[in-house]
């Protein structure tokens, strides 16, 4: 099966320092892939669609320039959290669409969990 | 109202009970229905998916959409301690890729 990976599995760091976290499909090519944000105990929210070469189409109230996607190849995407503060901490879980396949066809990362001090 | 509703439990049932999960939604849209399985901080995992109304079965797992009534369902067969996850509910509307899910329902199989 596809399989997609995260990189890092968890991360802590400061208030207002960036972090970047990494999405890579290993076995196939993503033209589309996708960032959401889960809290605990709540459901996963899309944040943005990020498509290979173009600019990252994002979810009403996340804020572009917090929150960038970099969408660099058919493999990896990044999406880094500028200037951290406490209310980013979440767990970050990407996902990756193999091109001409069903909706459901979308396997996600094992995720990557942000605590900012 | 949100546009997906799922009962976050926890639901706790002894092994080999038939599990029922399910969750209702308000957009009319959705024409792709999907189950996914998570463990604690974990990413999810798809369990079953499902294309307009009708049921579908899957091992252990049949998945039901009743689209008249707004209303999708995850049935578990012969439940076993390893089923112990939250169950997410997902949907897409046709021509996107947009996932929508609810909150999750979490499940606990007891040996």
């Amino acid at each position: 099966g596809a399989v997609v990976s995260q990189h890092p599995s968890w991360v802590i760091c400061k208030s207002g320092t960036s972090v970047k976290i990494e999405c890579r499909s290993l076995d196939f090519q993503a033209t589309t892939m996708f960032w959401y944000r889960q809290f605990p105990k709540q459901s996963l929210m899309l944040m943005a669609t990020s498509n290979e070469g173009s600019k990252a189409t994002y979810e009403q109230g996340v804020e572009k320039d917090k929150f960038l996607i970099n969408h660099a190849s058919l493999t990896l995407s990044t999406l880094t959290v500028t200037s951290a503060h406490p209310e980013d901490s979440s767990f970050y879980i990407c996902s990756a669409r193999p091109p001409g396949q069903s909706p459901y066809e979308q396997y996600f990362g094992p995720g990557t969990r942000l605590t900012v001090t | 109202q949100k546009e997906v509703e799922q009962d976050p439990g926890p639901l706790s049932v002894p092994e080999g009970a038939i599990v029922s999960l399910n969750c209702t939604y308000s957009n009319s849209a959705f024409q792709y229905f999907m189950w996914y399985r998570q463990y604690s901080r974990k990413g999810p995992e798809l369990l079953m998916y499902t294309y307009s109304s009708g049921n579908k079965e899957d091992g252990r797992f049949t998945a039901q959409v009743d689209k008249s009534s707004k209303y999708i369902s995850l049935f578990i067969r012969d439940s076993q301690p390893s089923d112990s996850a939250t169950y997410l509910c997902a949907m897409s509307t046709s021509g996107t890729y947009k996932y929508i899910f609810g909150t999750g329902t979490r499940l606990k199989v007891l040996a």
